[in-house]
């Protein structure tokens, strides 16, 4: 079974305009960790934003931030203002357990940001 | 701090073929990890290492080896290469805290003919 789905494997947003990448997982473990990923064209891989799974509040990184719903084991990437910049590949991923030392991704998503 | 580098960045490598690709952190990181990224697709773990002397399989190991004798250094060995191990090789570490973080080398292309 799959740990980590993202459903969309593709998106596109208007410049300026905010866009939710959805981002779902699997796991009985009650401590883990969610991240997401940024892959530009260029190819790197760029860390954007932490959830701890005993997090109260939702993280936020600047423009990023992470609609944690735990009860629907949902960990959702939300980018404010779209730049033409964000166009990227992203990629949802988690760690199970305290300081679990495995880590899995999902398939990504390709954000495209229309000017 | 250099971070996480890798090398070589590109290779072509003949079916039967064998090379090591390099991986080292400066930032001294007890986990290190090596995932392939086939073309479309997310990252999938090959081998992980907690600390030197100490390595484990990922969810796909076959086809490759690797070694930890150091902190610094986590090589990834190729024996007799095939086509399906043409990907992208991406090289990673992380502290040993409850956040537990991944940084990411830039990665090293290979293609298998």
């Amino acid at each position: 079974a799959q740990k980590i789905t993202q459903t969309q494997p593709g998106m596109f947003v208007q410049e300026k305009e905010a866009v939710t990448l959805d981002c779902t997982y699997d796991t009985s473990d009650q401590s883990y960790g969610l991240f997401w990923y940024k892959q530009p064209s260029s190819g790197e891989m760029i860390f954007l934003i932490y959830q701890g799974s005993y997090d109260e509040q939702n993280a936020t990184e600047g423009r990023y931030s992470l609609n944690f719903q735990k009860a629907r084991k949902s960990a959702n990437l939300v980018i404010s203002a779209s730049q033409l910049g964000d166009s990227a590949m992203y990629f949802c991923a988690m760690r199970e357990g305290n300081y679990g030392q495995n880590f899995v991704f999902g398939p990504g998503t390709r954000l495209s940001v229309l000017p | 701090n250099a971070g996480v580098t890798q090398t070589p960045k590109f290779r072509i490598l003949k079916i039967g073929q064998s090379m090591t690709l390099q991986c080292t952190q400066d930032m001294n990181h007890n986990y290190m990890y090596w995932y392939r990224q086939d073309p479309g697709m997310g990252l999938k773990l090959i081998y992980y290492s907690v600390g030197a002397g100490i390595t484990d399989k990922g969810e796909v190991p076959n086809g490759y080896n690797v070694s930890r004798s150091t902190t610094e250094d986590f090589p990834l060995r190729l024996e007799l290469a095939a086509p399906s191990q043409t990907s992208v090789y991406f090289c990673a570490s992380r502290l040993r805290d409850q956040r537990g973080t991944q940084y990411f080398g830039p990665g090293t292309r290979l293609l298998v003919l």
